[in-house]
């Protein structure tokens, strides 16, 4: 919802740009990392993930690039439209189900017609 | 498949009240879980279910109590309700527990502020 939107980190990106959001995680440990979007008023939604044996993974339109070395993970997406526009987080996993996620604050993407 | 439901959409509150938050899932999914939202804080989980009779506590379990009596519903139990537990809450299911590359659906969400 709005309120969780307030106080994010915020990108700014002319529609058909493409996106660069960026995520630093915690746990040099953590092997399987997700991303998810959420837009105004509703609960996440998984966009892609990537295991820590890779350090790309595409899908349509977005491509997820993991540096274990700095602990970095990113998400691209390609010709930004209106509809992208929401706040996207990462979460990192150690081996194990759900109840061993950790989540990320998130970064707002607003995009520009 | 409706998918994940929640109700109510928004709630508010007096301090010391009670309140039952509700979800339900029509996709026969052994997990389910409950996490609060924050600003400035990524969600928390409060409490978790691996299949109906199995629930367990999660990073921020105090306060609130949950029951899995059938596959479909989670309900969330507000004891006593706190201005520290106003924020929005999510319920979310997966199919198989254990199992995080299982992708995980959350419901629309519930406001909840308490005064």
């Amino acid at each position: 919802g709005e309120s969780v939107g307030l106080h994010l980190p915020t990108l700014s990106v002319q529609e058909g740009d493409n996106s660069i959001i960026n995520c630093a995680y915690s746990n040099s440990a953590s092997d399987y990392f997700i991303w998810y979007k959420q837009e105004s008023g509703k609960g996440p939604q998984f966009i892609i993930d990537i295991r820590s044996n890779m350090d790309k993974r595409q899908g349509q339109r977005v491509t997820v690039l993991l540096n274990k070395t700095v602990k970095h993970l990113s998400l691209q997406i390609a010709a930004t439209q209106p509809g992208d526009s929401a706040v996207y987080f990462c979460a990192e996993n150690i081996s194990g189900g759900y109840q061993k996620v950790t989540f990320g604050i998130g970064t707002k993407l607003q995009v520009i017609p | 498949n409706a998918g994940v439901t929640q109700t109510p959409k928004f709630q508010v509150l007096k301090t010391g009240q009670s309140m039952t938050l509700q979800c339900a899932q029509d996709m026969n999914h052994e997990y389910m879980s409950w996490y609060r939202q924050d600003p400035g804080m990524g969600l928390r989980l409060i409490h978790y279910s691996v299949g109906a009779g199995i629930t367990d506590q999660g990073e921020v379990p105090n306060g609130y109590n949950v029951s899995r009596s059938t596959t479909e519903d989670f309900p969330l139990r507000l004891l006593s309700a706190a201005p520290s537990q106003t924020s929005v809450y999510f319920c979310a299911s997966s199919q198989l527990a254990g199992v995080v590359e299982d992708t995980q659906y959350f419901g629309p969400g519930t406001r909840l502020t308490v005064l």
